[in-house]
């Protein structure tokens, strides 16, 4: 099956540790993007990827970082600097760097703190 | 403020009934996108409309597009149960230097939609 995979679906995270969001996609999509969602609210866009070994901010970078040292891995660190960190994490991904309309989304980290 | 907004934050409606959701954006916008996202999972593209069409159509779902407003509408005819979940638009109004899209979308807060058996 071709998609999208995120892992895991539930992760806790103690105080001043820092903890990393799996993404893997098998669509061999080059884009590549990451959303953090808060109760009731719409997804905000914390970085994003147009191609292997790039990658830029989105609105909310702060407190995250990324790598994309494979087309099919999107890896998201929260970091001990992200001081409200509870959120649902959605990664998605888009064909082309000329097509990159349409995204696909896994099915999301929910993160909790202890 | 978010680029799209939605209106109303929540709807109820019978099976059979249409639903009728809107969205409103502030910058212009290379195309507009409706997700839908079950409790707890992740979000399914429903439909695109690009800045020059109007109206697109998929199954049950019409879709317009009024750029002189800065709005759009998604309208979900003779509604199940199973329509049931939460609806975003999104915007794209990304351009790299070269006047192409990124592909960086804009999400509203959503419309949260329950339709009754």
């Amino acid at each position: 099956d071709g998609g999208i995979t995120q892992s895991p679906k539930y992760l806790f995270r103690k105080e001043g540790q820092n903890v990393t969001l799996s993404c893997e996609q098998n669509l061999n999509h080059d884009a590549m993007y990451w959303y953090r969602q808060d109760p009731g609210q719409g997804l905000r866009l914390i970085y994003y990827s147009q191609i292997v070994n790039d990658f830029q901010k989105g609105d909310i970078a702060e407190g995250y970082s990324v790598s994309r040292e494979k087309k099919e891995s999107f890896p998201l660190t929260v970091t001990s600097a992200q001081k409200n960190p509870t959120a649902f994490y959605l990664c998605a991904s888009s064909i082309s760097r000329v097509q990159k309309e349409t995204q696909y989304f896994g099915p999301g980290t929910r993160l909790l703190v202890l | 403020s978010q680029q799209g907004e939605e209106d109303p934050q929540a709807l109820s409606i019978q099976e059979g009934e249409n639903a009728t959701m809107n969205c409103s954006y502030k910058t212009s916008i290379n195309n507009l996108q409706w997700y839908r996202q079950n409790s707890g999972r992740g979000l399914v593209h429903l439909i695109l409309i690009r800045s020059n069409e109007r109206e697109k159509h998929s199954g049950r779902l019409r879709v317009t597009l009024d750029t002189s407003k800065k709005s759009s509408s998604l309208l979900i005819t003779a509604s199940r149960a199973a329509d049931t979940a939460s609806y975003f638009c999104a915007t794209d109004a990304s351009l790299n230097a070269g006047g192409t899209s990124y592909g960086k979308l804009t999400f509203g807060q959503g419309t949260i939609l329950t339709v009754h058996p």
